[in-house]
């Protein structure tokens, strides 16, 4: 079955500064790729995600890059806020399966 | 975005005592909803998924009688925990999907503590 990595599991980074967690999947057939946000005790939000026909999307601030080769995706944060501090996951999923989590990073922007 | 509504948000009970959960779709008919178990500063682990009107598919480990999940409509699901025990004490969380099945929109969560 899929196996997600997730790394770095804790990241911290200066407000205005860029953050970057990456993640790497091990089914080739996997082919959609959320990334959610959830603050502490609250739900898990959808922040992007991206499916496989795309190598890269981007939202504002905030970017995913895949790489379908190598089997990795990454999420970018750029001109980071304190309300960005959070813990984030990565998933992958193929058509038909359930999805599959990471271990999750959690970040925290110092202001 | 799609919502869904999961209650309670808390619940403490005492040991021997059944607990159930239930994951609502306000604004979506929800083919599958998926229940997940989430310890303090850990992923998501998903315990079991649902369709509608079928039986549920538990991931290996989950026992299927001690998590008792019920998906009798497009808009509701339930999990109860029989007979809860300390160890059962969790984050329970679910999400539902709809016919698309690409995402998954969460519930807020049920914080369950058994004394």
């Amino acid at each position: 079955g899929e196996n997600v990595e997730q790394h770095p599991s804790t990241l911290s980074v200066q407000e205005g500064d860029s953050a970057v967690i990456k993640c790497t999947y091990s089914d080739s057939a996997s082919n959609y790729f959320p990334w959610y946000k959830q603050e502490l005790g609250k739900r898990p939000q959808l922040i992007i995600d991206i499916r496989s026909n795309v190598g890269e999307k981007k939202d504002q601030r905030i970017a995913v890059t895949l790489n379908k080769t190598a089997k990795h995706f990454s999420l970018h944060i750029t001109e980071t806020q304190p309300e960005d501090s959070a813990v984030y996951f990565c998933a992958a999923r193929n058509y038909g399966q359930n999805f599959v989590f990471g271990p999750g990073t959690r970040l925290s922007v110092l202001p | 975005g799609a919502v869904v509504s999961q209650h309670p948000s808390w619940v403490i009970c005492k040991s021997g005592t059944s607990v159930k959960i239930e994951c609502r779709s306000l604004d979506f008919q929800a083919t599958t909803m998926f229940w997940y178990r989430q310890f303090p500063k850990q992923s998501l682990m998903l315990m079991a998924t649902s369709n509608e009107g079928s039986k549920a598919t538990y991931e290996q480990g989950v026992e299927k009688d001690k998590f008792l999940i019920n998906h009798a409509s497009l808009t509701l699901s339930t999990l109860t925990v029989t007979s809860a025990h300390p160890e059962d004490s969790s984050f329970y969380i679910c999400s539902a999907s709809g016919r698309a099945k690409n995402i998954q929109y969460f519930g807020a969560g049920t914080r369950l503590s058994v004394l």
